[in-house]
Parts: structure tokens; sequence; C-alpha cells
């Protein structure tokens, strides 16, 4: 199994919600990564875990959550988003967090604010 | 100046066309990727390179660790190669996270 799934593949939501978008890989890697990527533009790292312990936050707004609740899965809680927060939300996974390793991707969840 | 810069930014070619897209990088790496991305799709890793030359089917990548520059080929170019390519590097001694070229949108007309 050579796959990084992510579910929803979309999602809308109100300002006022609150939701959660879901990682998983069974590849046995221990660095877990979400980025944000707006329309035309690359992807924007927000946070990595290693080891399931959050090693990198880009200064990430406290609107986004996230959460390793072990090696295979990765969430990140969603409240009190705003419109400028819809984007194409990735999640990654490499064998480690530093060294020459491949990143794998998965599909994006598509997530619109209203 | 982005770290990361590539070029061209949009490329339009015909089918069977050979294509170059280029990667120039200012800071000590210890890995390149080619990366792509279809059209409102996830990422996936075509490339990953330290030293030298990898190719796998229609595809080629080349790095110069000296000159700060890699490219990558496409030979015998299909329409399902359209796509937007993005070069990211890993900085050296432990760097954590992948910097990203702004991506080169390729499209391959029939």
């Amino acid at each position: 199994d050579t796959e990084v799934t992510q579910t929803p593949k979309h999602l809308v939501m109100g300002m006022t919600n609150k939701k959660s978008l879901k990682c998983e890989q069974h590849m046995g890697h221990r660095a877990m990564y979400w980025y944000k990527q707006k329309a035309k533009k690359p992807p924007e790292l927000m946070f990595v875990y290693s080891y399931e312990k959050l090693s990198i936050n880009e200064s990430v707004p406290s609107r986004f959550s996230p959460e390793c609740p072990n090696s295979s899965l990765l969430n990140l809680h969603l409240h009190a988003l705003q419109p400028e927060d819809s984007a194409l939300y990735l999640c990654a996974s490499s064998q480690a967090l530093a060294g020459v390793e491949t990143q794998y991707f998965g599909p994006g969840t598509r997530l619109l604010v209203l | 100046k982005n770290e990361v810069e590539q070029s061209p930014q949009n490329l339009t070619a015909q089918e069977g066309e050979f294509i170059t897209i280029n990667c120039s990088y200012s800071v000590g790496i210890s890995a390149l990727h080619w990366l792509q991305q279809h059209p409102g799709g996830g990422i996936v890793s075509l490339f990953m390179l330290s030293s030298g030359k990898k190719k796998h089917g229609r595809l080629i990548a080349t790095i110069n660790i000296q000159e700060k520059h890699s490219s990558l080929h496409i030979t015998a170019s299909h329409p399902r190669d359209s796509a937007v390519y993005i070069c990211a590097v890993r900085g050296i001694q432990g760097a954590q996270k992948l910097v990203f070229g702004q991506g080169t949108r390729l499209t391959i007309n029939p």
C-alpha cells in the first residue's frame, strides 16, 4: 500500500461550523504534513508531525487545529473558518522528517467556506 | 527573488514534441523533487534527485549541483501529460520542509 488517502474529497461549510479533515497512510511513514494550496499557486506548508509530535507550525491561525492520534492518522480540525480559507488541503507523508526521502501526497480535500 | 524559480511559467506544445522545464535554486540543497499535479487533483512525486540523472518512461530529470539547476524533460509528449509541474527543494543539514517553485503549467494539444 503506497498511497495517502484523504477524506472527504469535497467539503462545504459555513463560518460557524466545526468540521474535520482526515488523512491516513499505512506505509509506516513517521512524518506527516498538512499543506494548503490556493488556485494556481504552489502548496504552502501548514504543519508537520514527526513521530506523532508537532514539529512545525508555520504560524497557522488557531482556527486550524491539527491532531495526530497515531502514526497512521492525521486530522485537521476546522472551526470558525473564513471564506479566504477556501482552498485545496493536501496531506503528505514521508519516511522520516529530514534527510533525502520522497513525500507522498494525498488527493486533497477541496474546501469551500461560505 | 524566490529561492526556487521555474521557467517557463506556461508552456503549450503539440503532441509529440520534446518538452523541457527548468528549475533554478539559490540555496544549498540535499534533494530536489519534481512533482506533477493534474487540474483539481493531488500531487504525484515524479522524481527525487540529489545528483546526476534519472529516467522513468518518457520522463527524464537531470540536476547540476554546481550550477544549482535542474531540468525535467518529456519525450514524445502526449495530451495526458498536460498538468502543472512543480520543482521543490529540501535544504541541507536536516531541513524540515520543502521549498516549492511556482510551477509550470504544461498544455499538450492533440
